[in-house]
């Protein structure tokens, strides 16, 4: 079952940072936090995932409130290329359960 | 690295025909998933391997469906008889199965049943 929610969609202008919430209140002291994204026909992509700390790689930011129970991705230049839809995904183990994700749409 | 290889990209078949679709992991990944995905129910968890052993295949839709892993860098998702109910996107994907590392997927095998 998922444990997660996030908006069914977003839109964000081409260029500019684009953020997408998810809340996780359930999470357990052990569970990742991960993010990933589907670009129509294409199988899900992996972005980044984090535990505790705020993460960074070359495709995104990741930022997790103290108290774990939400976090923020973000996209700091969206291109369109960016347009798919997004899962975020609390995970202790290897079994990942896809909720229906926030389509994100980037907006020339 | 080729990433997690599916075969066929599409299949359509006849109600009632066996179906085998099939998946290469990445080399050195211990860990294997089939998921499927509908519009209706979005990506489901069918059956995951861990070091070619079913571990929970609880998403199993019914005893039509059966998977194999008959060694490291190989499996299969069998359906018989297929129906029409079975179209769909079906996707597989690997993991080294440490308890944070990420799953990779390949780009999914679509399957239409008439």
């Amino acid at each position: 079952d998922a444990k997660t929610t996030q908006p069914p969609s977003m839109d964000c202008a081409e260029g500019r940072a684009a953020n997408l919430p998810c809340n996780h209140s359930t999470i357990s002291g052990n569970e990742y936090v991960y993010w990933y994204r589907q670009i129509h026909s294409q199988g899900p992509q992996y972005i980044i995932h984090g535990l505790k700390n705020n993460e960074t790689n070359e495709m995104a930011s990741l930022i997790i409130t103290e108290d774990r129970k939400s976090s923020t991705l973000i996209l700091p230049h969206a291109t369109l290329r960016d347009t798919a839809v997004y899962y975020c995904i609390v995970s202790l183990g290897n079994q990942f359960y896809f909720g229906t994700g926030t389509s994100l749409t980037v907006i020339p | 690295d080729a990433g997690v290889i599916q075969s066929p990209r599409h299949e359509v078949t006849e109600m009632g025909q066996e179906v085998t679709l099939r998946c290469k992991p990445i080399s050195g990944h211990n860990s294997l998933f089939w998921y499927r995905q509908t519009m209706m129910r979005g990506l489901e968890l069918l059956i995951y391997f861990n070091n070619n052993v079913p571990i929970d295949d609880s998403g199993m839709p019914e005893d039509r469906f059966s998977a194999k892993m008959p060694n490291a860098s190989f499996s299969t998702l069998k359906i018989q008889p297929s129906e029409p109910r079975d179209s769909a996107v079906y996707f597989c994907a690997s993991t080294f199965g440490q308890p944070n590392s990420p799953l990779h997927f390949g780009n999914g095998t679509r399957l239409t049943v008439t």
